[in-house]
């Protein structure tokens, strides 16, 4: 069975550039999670959707960051424009959550960003 | 404070060797507990939920102190495939729709020969 899946999964920018990170969930899975990861700040939260509704987006450092998931299959992180401070590794994320607790969150490889 | 903390390590210890770390949560309402195993330069997944009344899987060993509000995972008989990260993973929320978890920013072990 496929996995989350990410592209691209590297991706060398220049400052002021925009990028864009993809993510398609698991099939089925109805929440989807998007992380950035650094040595510094380790794994954060930027934005989780439940049934594509974006739920908390409280973890999205700036207006530079957009998240949007037209469908259950597809979500997209961007930043515009991008600053050398993004650089980071940028997780998606996608379970099935209902009642009960929290089920496993599944996650992709991950896209490693530089920013120059 | 932070929601979650825990030690950075890195733990090095000999094969064989029991291993334990300990994580801390500051939302006494919190509901779930994980760990999550992250090797070098991929993605987190899951080693283990932990329950109230602890739990073991294999060498690995779970458990809650909702009092002293932590958890903590004991690793038997270590073995070299054990170095990794190990997250701490909380969920804040009363709420199961609410599923945001919130990560530790991990525990380094690095098991020698």
């Amino acid at each position: 069975d496929a996995g989350v899946i990410q592209s691209p999964r590297h991706e060398v920018t220049e400052m002021g550039q925009e990028v864009t990170l993809r993510c398609k969930p698991i099939s089925g899975h109805n929440s989807l999670f998007w992380y950035r990861q650094t040595m510094m700040r380790g794994l954060e939260l930027l934005i989780y959707f439940n049934n594509n509704v974006p739920i908390d987006d409280s973890g999205m450092p700036e207006d530079r960051f957009s998240a949007k998931m037209p469908n259950a299959s597809f979500s997209t992180l961007k930043i515009q424009p991008s600053e050398p401070r993004d650089s980071a590794v940028y997780f998606c994320a996608s379970s099935w959550t209902g009642t009960g607790d929290s089920n496993e969150q599944f996650f992709g490889p991950g896209t490693r960003l530089t920013v120059l | 404070r932070k929601e979650v903390e825990q030690d950075p390590g890195p733990f090095n210890v000999p094969e064989g060797a029991t291993v334990a770390f300990n994580c801390t949560y500051s939302n006494s309402a919190s509901q779930s507990f994980f760990w999550y195993r992250q090797d070098c330069r991929k993605e987190p997944k899951l080693l283990m939920s932990v329950y109230s009344s602890g739990n073991e899987d294999g060498r690995f060993t779970a458990q809650l102190n909702r009092a002293s509000q932590y958890i903590s995972l004991l690793i038997r008989d270590s073995k070299l495939s054990d170095s990794a990260t190990y997250l701490c993973v909380v969920n804040p929320s009363r709420y199961s729709s609410a599923s945001k978890i919130i990560f530790g920013s991990g525990t380094r072990l690095s098991i020698r020969p």
